[in-house]
């Protein structure tokens, strides 16, 4: 799978739009981004996932250009409970060989007032 | 509806002993993956069961074995702990084995190897 790259940290400040930007530059045909969200001492939580373009939820957007060798986590009028470890990972989307998730370090977002 | 539910919540064991772990999966899910995470650090595979089968290892030793039973819930073995075991073990549940399905992760079983 595609190894992926994204920064250790972020700091920002409640109300503004926070965008964390993954390279992923071995990306394959069949893969799919996805984003999780931790909390300390809890377990990742899914946020948002795409192919290309652009995907949109109630919590957050997902920008991947046409190469799709990054994508970029739009995290819009962030509040103080949006301080996290955000993770990007490049999973297989079909096959019934498994779903393994690969993490790396993540980026750690810190909101301040 | 439960989401996944882990047990114990904390464990605390010496060098040497053995430990079992236990997750039950979201309702209506039939797969379950476990995972390794030490502080700090993100979450590393171990492996994943589905029809009560090992489909996917990552790069543990034999000492990490599990289990999967008919009711699809998941234990988690490891024997001979040594310091380096302690860390946040934690496990995910997802309908079947496509890339594509959401997987739904626990709270964890915060395991210190004193």
């Amino acid at each position: 799978l595609a190894k992926t790259t994204q920064p250790i940290s972020m700091d920002s400040y409640e109300g503004q739009e926070v965008n964390i930007t993954c390279s992923h530059n071995n990306i394959a045909t069949n893969d799919y981004i996805t984003w999780y969200q931790q909390f300390p001492s809890q377990g990742p939580r899914f946020i948002i996932q795409g192919y290309k373009t652009k995907v949109t939820n109630e919590v957050a957007s997902l920008f991947i250009p046409a190469d799709r060798k990054s994508s970029t986590l739009s995290l819009p009028r962030v509040s103080l409970s949006d301080t996290a470890v955000y993770y990007c990972l490049v999973v297989l989307y079909s096959g019934g060989g498994g779903n393994k998730l690969t993490f790396g370090t993540g980026t750690q977002l810190k909101v301040e007032l | 509806d439960a989401g996944v539910t882990q047990s114990p919540t904390h464990l605390i064991k010496t060098r040497g002993q053995q430990v079992t772990l236990r997750c039950s999966p979201k309702s209506g899910h039939d797969t379950v993956s476990w995972y390794q995470q030490a502080l700090g650090q993100g979450p590393q595979f171990i492996f994943q069961y589905y029809e009560e089968e090992e489909r996917q290892r990552g790069n543990f030793p034999d000492r990490f074995s599990g289990h999967q039973f008919p009711n699809y819930s998941s234990e988690l073995n490891v024997n001979a702990l040594l310091l380096g075991d302690s860390a946040l073990y934690l496990c995910a549940s997802s309908l079947g084995l496509a890339g594509s399905n959401e997987q739904f992760f626990g709270p964890g079983t915060r395991l210190t190897v004193l």
